[in-house]
């Protein structure tokens, strides 16, 4: 079936400094792919999307970038702060109905 | 109150009750959704109603029952629930059209512990 892996599972870097979050879909006719923040105690927050007919989009210190060929897209963050310490899942939508295939979550630490 | 509203917040609970989630969306949305979200698993779609009408059940147990009244309000009903039930139940809205949809608001969440 439709899945969508997701790495790390837990990542931590130096404030500061960047951090990638990859993930990886199998159905070649997915074409939505958005990015969620869960920080503690709250539900699941979209942060940024894209869509197939590009290759790369920016917000601020947030960026995506979606390569079809090879069916990955990552979730670039800069300059991180303690802020960014969360929970992120990635999401592809599927060919077989309109809903989201998720990501199992990269938690991620930002150290002081 | 704006967005997604789930109560309660926390909810404890022994296998022969029976209990009720609430989801209330004041966004205007035309679907929602509920989720089980469980510890390093990736979420875990349970239900969809699009204009009120129940357009996909993934295999849920009997156990777990949905109902949509209206637009704006999703509850959930539970009844002789198993441990391995607890879990962190979220209520999310979306506006769908022809094309699908692009972008869920989630709720906060019922944290739900079966004992």
């Amino acid at each position: 079936g439709e899945n969508v892996e997701q790495h790390p599972s837990t990542l931590s870097v130096q404030e500061g400094d960047s951090a990638v979050i990859k993930c990886t879909y199998s159905d070649s006719a997915s074409n939505y792919f958005p990015w969620y923040k869960q920080e503690l105690g709250k539900g699941p927050q979209l942060i940024i999307d894209i869509r197939s007919n590009v290759g790369e989009k920016k917000d601020q210190r947030i960026a995506v970038t979606l390569n079809k060929t090879a069916k990955h897209f990552s979730l670039h963050i800069t300059e991180t702060q303690p802020e960014d310490s969360a929970v992120y899942f990635c999401a592809a939508r599927g060919r077989s109905n309109y809903q989201l295939i998720w990501g199992a979550g990269t938690k991620l630490i930002i150290k002081p | 109150e704006t967005g997604v509203t789930q109560t309660p917040r926390h909810l404890v609970m022994g296998m022969t009750n029976k209990k009720s989630l609430k989801c209330e969306q004041h966004l205007g949305h035309n679907a929602m959704y509920w989720y089980k979200q469980s510890a390093k698993k990736p979420l875990e779609l349970m239900f969809v109603y699009n204009f009120k009408e129940q357009t996909e059940n993934n295999s849920v147990p009997s156990r777990f029952s949905p109902e949509c009244p209206n637009s704006s309000h999703l509850f959930l009903h539970l009844h002789t629930l198993q441990p391995e039930d607890s879990a962190l139940y979220l209520c999310a809205s979306s506006q769908e059209s022809r094309t699908g949809n692009y972008g869920y608001t989630f709720g906060s969440g019922t944290r739900l512990t079966v004992v």
